[in-house]
């Protein structure tokens, strides 16, 4: 049974960079599978960031490519997310996922964490 | 950029059928999935490839795809099902959700 675990700071300074990191149990990184982040800000609906391929693929969210970067570590089997330039608007919880090799489906979800932006 | 529209709220009463419907253009030649959301927690699948049940989904939740709705249905509704709703598929290479469908069981 996969378990994802996110970690990383809680709180991130305007104009900081997040910075986050998903460790994969029970599943093997190196798997068919992609691997990603939805973050979900307060009493707000969800919204994907980006999923990444142990290969290297990646795909982004247009509206947030600029700023993410998604980095997979398969001897660590872990995947991690950097968020630059960040602002209120990046508040939120922040899920990392599991999506099947054909991308269709996030078919696992971690916990989430809770990121605020504030000086 | 691909969009999907979900009712933003629905009320049934328990032992009701929930009808949960998400729309976007030509939404039946996609693959649709569903998560449910309750308070505080992470989303769950509750609904693959457009009608398929993940194990562990109780046979109430069933779906279908078709033209350009999708529709999540929740037979005999419980109080346990009260959560949020969102439909989800792929489209150009992103993931793309539905805006969410806050059911409530009264």
């Amino acid at each position: 049974q996969v378990q994802l675990q996110e970690s990383g700071p809680g709180l991130v300074k305007p104009s900081e960079t997040l910075s986050l990191t998903c460790t994969v149990s029970g599943f093997s990184i190196t798997s068919t599978s992609y691997w990603g982040w939805v973050r979900q800000p307060p009493g707000k609906g969800l919204e994907w960031i980006a999923s990444i391929h142990h290969s290297g693929n990646t795909h982004y969210n247009p509206s947030l490519k600029s700023r993410v970067t998604i980095l997979v570590d398969s001897s660590k089997n872990d995947f991690s997310l950097r968020l630059t330039s960040v602002t209120a608007a990046d508040t939120a919880v922040y899920y990392c996922t599991r999506q099947q090799a054909s991308l269709e489906t996030l078919a696992s979800w971690g916990r989430g964490t809770q990121v605020t932006v504030s000086s | 950029s691909y969009e999907l529209t979900q009712q933003p709220s629905l009320s049934v009463s328990p032992g009701q059928t929930a009808s949960i419907t998400c729309s976007g253009a030509r939404l039946g030649d996609k693959f649709i999935s569903w998560y449910q959301q309750k308070p505080g927690q992470s989303p769950i699948m509750v609904i693959y490839q457009d009608n398929k049940r993940p194990s562990g989904i109780p046979e109430r939740f069933s779906a279908s795809n078709s033209g350009n709705t999708a529709t999540l249905t929740i037979s005999g509704t419980q109080p346990l099902d009260e959560a949020d709703y969102y439909c989800q598929t792929w489209d150009t290479n992103t993931v793309v959700f539905g805006g969410g469908t806050k059911l409530t069981v009264l």
